[in-house]
């Protein structure tokens, strides 16, 4: 079965440095990977996906993902933190053919400083 | 298109209750899904159904009921309120097609208190 670990519930950086929040998967086979962000009081939004057609994915909002095979890894980031980027991200994994519900991981909470 | 859609938005029950999270879509979509989001826990999935009439169990079902009578609804059922219940739940719809590549649309969430 496939699984996702999020290092670090909370992570933290000044406005302007890089934004780099870490997830990991476990999958039998080769899987689908998202990335997910939620701001306070709101439901979950798509930011990216990777499919396959290119390991490193752009998503939304300056955010981009690059799938690592070999490290088993889809981290996300982002080279200049935002205010607005204060928000709890969530990596997920469905296995393929992705006949199958999502497996989210815990969370990482990203606070931004000014 | 109002997307997807929970009501209520909030609600207190006290232990022993029951009471039904209404979720509804208006995008056709064939797969409609539960969560419950807690502390340092991410989304767990209750029930999960990908059309009118069929419906699964999730990781965490114990304590909840839901039927799929048409696409456009899929109502979650506390069957007698407890307070590890006590959660915010989540409803999300997408095409039923190869469901895990599907981005999921996710309505804002009910947020439940058991006292």
């Amino acid at each position: 079965a496939q699984s996702v670990t999020q290092l670090g519930s909370h992570v933290s950086v000044s406005e302007g440095a890089l934004v780099l929040l870490r997830c990991n998967y476990s999958s039998s086979v080769p899987p689908y990977l998202f990335w997910y962000v939620q701001y306070p009081n709101q439901g979950l939004q798509l930011l990216l996906k990777y499919t396959s057609a290119a390991t490193l994915v752009k998503g939304i909002n300056g955010f981009e993902a690059e799938f690592k095979k070999s490290e088993t890894s889809f981290h996300l980031t982002k080279p200049s933190a935002h205010m607005s980027d204060a928000a709890e991200y969530f990596c997920a994994v469905s296995d393929r053919p992705g006949n199958t519900p999502l497996v989210f991981g815990k969370g990482t909470r990203l606070s931004v400083i000014a | 298109n109002a997307g997807v859609t929970q009501t209520p938005k909030f609600q207190v029950l006290k232990t022993g209750q029951s009471m039904t999270l209404q979720c509804a879509q208006d995008m056709n979509h064939e797969y409609m899904s539960w969560y419950r989001q807690d502390p340092g826990m991410g989304l767990r999935l209750i029930h999960y159904s990908v059309g009118a009439g069929i419906t699964d169990q999730g990781e965490v079902p114990n304590g909840y009921n839901v039927s799929r009578s048409t696409t456009e609804d899929f109502p979650l059922r506390l069957l007698s309120a407890a307070p590890s219940q006590t959660s915010v739940y989540f409803c999300a719809s997408s095409y039923s097609r190869e469901v895990g590549n599907q981005p999921q649309h996710f309505g804002d969430g009910t947020r439940l208190s058991i006292l």
